[in-house]
């Protein structure tokens, strides 16, 4: 059964440093990942979605990789800004016949001015 | 522009009461999706439906029914099975291109 784990569960960083949100998966046979972001309160916003095929993507600050043998991704995110404060979470897509990701439990984030 | 939307945005049920959380989507998607978030746990699939007229049970599908008339459509009921129905309520539907979800603003239960 595929899990999902994202740790640390919670991250305080000051403004302007580099920081990675680590995501494992015990299964390697997925068709995609996908990282999202979520403020308190609201829905979840898709960030990057990175085929099986592909090792990153990039989009602005953010890059997000993925090594499937390994079952892992990171979600790098360059020059951090209060505004990023919020919880990350990644999903996988099995291969297995059905069309529902598995979540992990998210990552909260907070960045200090 | 294309999106999903969740209403209403907060909801108050009393004990014993069914409730209908509505979701509707114009992206032209056929997988829709209801999951549950409580507090320090992860997203649970309540119900899937990959297609108009059909659908499946998802993890913790006991206490809530659905149903899919339209491609539009999925909208769920938490009925008075359902014990501790308190949570946040999100929708999604799947992408047909590169198959990402996409996450409408979700419904605040709260029971009174």
């Amino acid at each position: 059964k595929q899990e999902v784990t994202q740790i640390p569960a919670a991250l305080s960083v000051p403004e302007g440093e580099n920081l990675v949100l680590n995501c494992s998966f015990t299964d390697s046979a997925i068709y995609n990942l996908q990282w999202f972001r979520q403020d308190p309160g609201k829905g979840l916003t898709s960030l990057l979605l990175i085929q099986s095929s592909q090792r990153e993507q990039t989009s602005g600050r953010l890059n997000a990789s993925l090594d499937k043998s390994s079952g892992r991704s990171t979600l790098y995110i360059a020059a951090s800004q209060p505004g990023d404060s919020a919880t990350y979470l990644c999903a996988v897509r099995p291969v297995s016949g059905t069309y529902k990701y598995i979540f992990g439990t998210g990552t909260r984030l907070k960045v200090l001015a | 522009d294309g999106g999903i939307t969740q209403s209403p945005k907060y909801l108050f049920r009393k004990e014993g009461q069914n409730v209908t959380l509505s979701c509707e989507q114009n992206l032209n998607h056929d997988a829709m999706y209801w999951y549950r978030q409580d507090p320090g746990q992860g997203l649970r699939l309540i119900y899937y439906s990959q297609i108009v007229n059909d659908f499946q049970k998802g993890d913790i599908a006991e206490g809530y029914s659905v149903s899919r008339e339209k491609k539009e459509s999925f909208p769920l009921t938490v009925t008075s099975a359902q014990k501790n129905p308190t949570a946040f309520y999100l929708c999604a539907t799947l992408g047909t291109v590169n198959y990402g979800y996409t996450f409408g603003s979700g419904t605040r239960l709260t029971v009174v």
